[in-house]
């Protein structure tokens, strides 16, 4: 059965600090996709990433950075010199890899709350 | 270029009776997928809609259904609720062909009593 663990339930960082967002995944099947979401006080998610296991190149999109290691079964988030508007619930997600464009059954990790206090 | 949108924002129903649920997907997008936060079960998903047709379902039973219209506007149900299914419900929306962005909307605050 797939399943995602985020071990760090709360994290709280003083801004300026880079902080590292654990994510572990369970997957029998070969290839699949990779998630990273964020959730901020108001509620609405925002979608930060989608990442097949095809490629495992790190990737960075301005302070964020994504690790993903097939071989730790990892898919770390790495925020650089966090700020306040940071602070939200991050959730990583599992999916099948699906022909298409297909979502796929989507799996959520529990979370991590990020603080990030000025 | 307007975003997503869920109607209605909060809605409180009583036990036994069904609730409809609306998602508006952004112009040209043909995927809407659908998701349930709890506190309990955190965030699950529900199904996926892609040109009127069910792509992908969730492990949920049979009281949640689902349809998308020719306009790709969405819409989720759930008959006979039980407390258990309060919960903030989220659509999201992405042209539905590859390794797009998805696009969520504010969601829907369901209670139960």
């Amino acid at each position: 059965a797939q399943k995602v663990t985020q071990a760090q339930t709360e994290i709280s960082v003083v801004e300026k600090e880079d902080v590292t967002l654990d994510c572990v995944y369970e997957t029998r099947d070969t290839t699949y996709y990779l998630f990273w979401y964020k959730q901020p006080p108001s509620g609405e998610l925002v979608f930060l990433i989608r990442r097949n296991s095809f490629d495992e190149q790190n990737e960075i999109s301005g302070r964020y950075s994504w690790n993903f290691q097939k071989s730790t079964s990892s898919f770390n988030f790495t925020i650089t010199a966090s700020q306040v508007v940071d602070s939200a619930v991050y959730f990583c997600a599992l999916s099948e890899f699906t022909y298409g464009g297909s979502q796929g059954n989507l799996i959520f990790g529990k979370g991590t709350k990020l603080s990030v206090k000025p | 270029k307007a975003g997503v949108t869920q109607t209605p924002r909060y809605l409180i129903k009583t036990r036994g009776q069904q609730v409809t649920l609306s998602c508006s997907p952004i112009s040209g997008h043909r995927s809407v997928s659908w998701y349930q936060q709890t506190p309990g079960q955190g965030l699950q998903f529900l199904f996926e809609y892609f040109s009127e047709t069910q792509r992908n379902k969730g492990n949920f039973p049979g009281r949640f259904s689902g349809r998308q219209f020719s306009n790709s506007r969405s819409e989720m149900n759930v008959s006979t609720l039980e407390l258990g299914d309060s919960a903030l419900y989220l659509c999201a929306s992405e042209v539905g062909f590859g390794l797009e962005t998805q696009y969520f909307g504010p969601g829907t605050r369901l209670l139960v009593l």
